[in-house]
């Protein structure tokens, strides 16, 4: 049950974009087309942005992207704005039949 | 409009017991999957447990094997998360979440607090 790779921090300035990666293994990441993403702000709860690795659900701004190349998804974020400072976590179904959470990416806006 | 509504947290000492409740509105706990997701301070997000929508499969972070169980009650639409044993490591906001493959709602968090 080892936690999914992501950067610790990222940072942008406003209308740039910019990609959060997610590692994982062939157990996981690799083997299914299971990736979520989820934006938190501070002391709220997270809120779903990507799911099954490039599906956007209604609601959330085409800005957001998502993508997977082997043992490795991401998150795309265009036309950066400062709304979009938060913590982002990847997630990923696992051959175990459980799920894993990536250890969250800090995203600055500059 | 979905909603979830966590309750139960607060202080307990090491290995005392608390029960977690999701009141769960909007639609109905036999049709979803249910996740519980804590979150310690300042750290990120860990899958606790989660119940198959038809309630036969349930499944453990390994940290909370044998302490933690799941489970809901389908006519009070609430799932809920019994903890016994706890531990200063599990001291964290608990979510409750909806979904299998991903979890498209999400509570407000109760917090648990473990300590003497």
């Amino acid at each position: 049950q080892s936690a999914l790779t992501q950067p610790a921090s990222v940072s942008g300035s406003p209308g740039q974009s910019i990609t959060i990666s997610c590692t994982g293994t062939s157990s996981d990441i690799g083997d299914y087309n299971y990736v979520s993403w989820y934006q938190q702000y501070p002391g709220k709860a997270p809120k779903l942005m990507i799911y099954d690795v490039s599906n956007r659900p209604s609601g959330v701004s085409n800005r957001f992207s998502g993508s997977k190349s082997g043992n490795t998804a991401s998150l795309t974020i265009s036309g950066l704005q400062a709304e979009d400072e938060a913590d982002y976590y990847c997630s990923s179904y696992t051959s175990s039949n459980i799920r894993v959470f990536g250890g969250g990416t800090k995203l600055t806006v500059l | 409009e979905v909603q979830l509504v966590e309750s139960g947290g607060g202080l307990v000492q090491p290995g005392g017991s608390l029960r977690l409740s999701c009141a769960a509105s909007g639609f109905t706990l036999s049709s979803y999957a249910m996740h519980w997701v804590r979150q310690a301070p300042g750290k990120g997000l860990e899958y606790v447990s989660a119940v198959s929508s038809n309630g036969v499969s349930t499944y453990y972070t390994n940290s909370v094997k044998g302490r933690f169980t799941i489970s809901r009650d389908i006519s009070k639409n609430t799932l809920y998360l019994q903890m016994v044993n706890l531990r200063a490591e599990d001291m964290a906001v608990y979510y409750c979440a909806r979904g299998w493959r991903y979890c498209d709602y999400w509570g407000q968090g109760t917090l648990v607090t473990v300590s003497s």
